[in-house]
């Protein structure tokens, strides 16, 4: 079954610097990798996903992703970081057969200080 | 804002009673799913339903029973609930057949359970 890892439950950066929350991934063959944000008492937002092509991918508010093969990591960037980018960030997988949906990483807590 | 509509927002309930939760798209898309997430945790995989049919129960207990009546709505009955059961309930769609692989889910803001 497909999971993914986020190592960290708390990444704090300063308004202005690059932030980078990490992801990794575990499947059988080639993933479906997806990041969503969820600000308090809401639902999540998706943000960007990687299908296939190109291994930086751009998405919404300026985040960006880079998925590695070779270290199995997904990990979203931005290169300056806002204020109102103080989320719950979440990494999400599913694999390519038909057997399984959506699974998502336990989330990382991204709070970006004035 | 999002184009799926959960109601309602809050819901307080006793363990007998018996209540629903809606959701409703209009994306066209015809693979509905309900979440659960507690507090500081990741959403967890409850239903999928894919052509109005159910396609995934992640062994749920039966006192939730989901209920998909057209392609645009989705319900999740509620009876006898825990107080462990109290959550944020977490709607979502996305494409469904060979796309719904790549497809992003689109999620409610969701319903957040109280059972006393």
């Amino acid at each position: 079954a497909q999971s993914v890892a986020q190592p960290e439950d708390q990444v704090n950066v300063a308004e202005g610097n690059p932030l980078t929350v990490k992801c990794t991934y575990s499947v059988s063959g080639n993933p479906y990798l997806f990041w969503y944000v969820q600000y308090p008492n809401r639902g999540l937002q998706f943000l960007l996903k990687y299908i296939t092509g190109d291994n930086l991918v751009k998405g919404s508010y300026g985040f960006e992703a880079e998925f590695n093969k070779s270290q199995t990591s997904f990990h979203l960037k931005k290169p300056s970081a806002l204020v109102s980018d103080s989320a719950l960030y979440f990494c999400a997988v599913r694999d390519r057969s038909d057997n399984n949906d959506m699974r998502f990483g336990a989330g990382t807590r991204l709070t970006v200080k004035p | 804002d999002t184009e799926v509509t959960q109601t309602p927002k809050h819901l307080v309930m006793g363990m007998t009673n018996k209540k629903s939760l809606k959701c409703e798209q209009h994306m066209g898309h015809r693979a509905m799913y309900w979440y659960k997430q507690k507090a500081k945790k990741p959403p967890e995989l409850m239903f999928v339903y894919s052509y109005e049919k159910l396609s995934i129960n992640e062994s749920v207990p039966s006192r939730f029973s989901p209920e998909c009546p057209n392609s645009s709505l989705l319900n999740l009955h509620l009876h006898a609930l825990q107080p462990e059961d109290s959550a944020l309930y977490l709607c979502a769609s996305s494409q469904a057949g060979y796309t719904r692989r790549g497809g992003e889910l689109f999620f409610g803001e969701g319903s957040r359970l109280t059972v006393l």
